[in-house]
């Protein structure tokens, strides 16, 4: 069954720099989300995109966030100037259509801000 | 709006049922289940749509109460396979088709 595949898995940064995480969604996907989920809580959406542009970004989702379609099959979140808040797992998701359709989510990858 | 959950944790012997259940105070259009093991990703269970229907994967069904506002996960002769946590996330009719807004989730443990 097609999966969506994160990497790196486990990412370890130093407070102020720069990351980027990376996502390769299902092939015949259309909607692609980011998704983050601090230790024990609730998963929180970030943001959405379809036809290479956000469609959607929460609060959360501020100037430190982007993100980017850069060819036909990757997806990826950066964060700049990292901060020890956002340390948490941030998933991947991606459904072939919005509404209706269910949204399949990548193994996720934890980020840990030193 | 974030969706309530209820209960946050329930305990269960291998072989008995529960039932989780996921409200909001706004008009609701879609309501979708997910399973999460520890340290792992979400994964899909079902989606219910506003019209009340129900819906069954193996052993575990949902039904979604329009009136209400409040979709309800069954979990029938629970297995070993069935711990984890339980999150409903909601879209709101008239709201965004994208995002989903989780609940806080429902912890079950089903033990031998």
């Amino acid at each position: 069954e097609p999966e969506v595949t994160q990497t790196p898995s486990h990412q370890v940064t130093q407070m102020g720099q720069e990351v980027i995480l990376r996502c390769v969604p299902i092939s015949n996907h259309l909607y692609f989300y980011w998704y983050r989920q601090i230790l024990g809580q609730k998963v929180e959406f970030l943001v959405s995109f379809y036809n290479n542009e956000i469609s959607e970004k929460s609060e959360i989702f501020d100037d430190q966030f982007s993100v980017e379609r850069p060819d036909g099959s990757n997806f990826t979140l950066k964060i700049r100037s990292t901060k020890l808040e956002d340390s948490a797992m941030y998933f991947c998701a991606s459904s072939y259509a919005g509404g209706n359709q269910p949204q399949h989510f990548g193994d996720g990858t934890r980020l840990s801000i030193l | 709006q974030q969706p309530v959950q209820s209960p946050q944790a329930v305990i269960l012997r291998e072989g008995e049922d529960a039932v989780i259940n996921c409200s909001s105070s706004k008009a609701l259009y879609s309501v979708h289940w997910y399973r999460q093991k520890h340290g792992e990703a979400p994964v899909f269970l079902m989606i219910l749509l506003k019209g009340g229907e129900q819906k069954g994967h193996e052993k575990i069904s949902a039904s979604f109460n329009e009136k209400k506002q409040q979709s309800s996960l069954y979990l029938t002769a629970s297995q070993l396979s069935y711990s984890g946590t339980y999150f409903c996330g909601t879209q709101q009719s008239g709201g965004s088709n994208y995002k989903l807004t989780f609940g806080k989730g429902t912890l079950l443990t089903v033990n031998p």
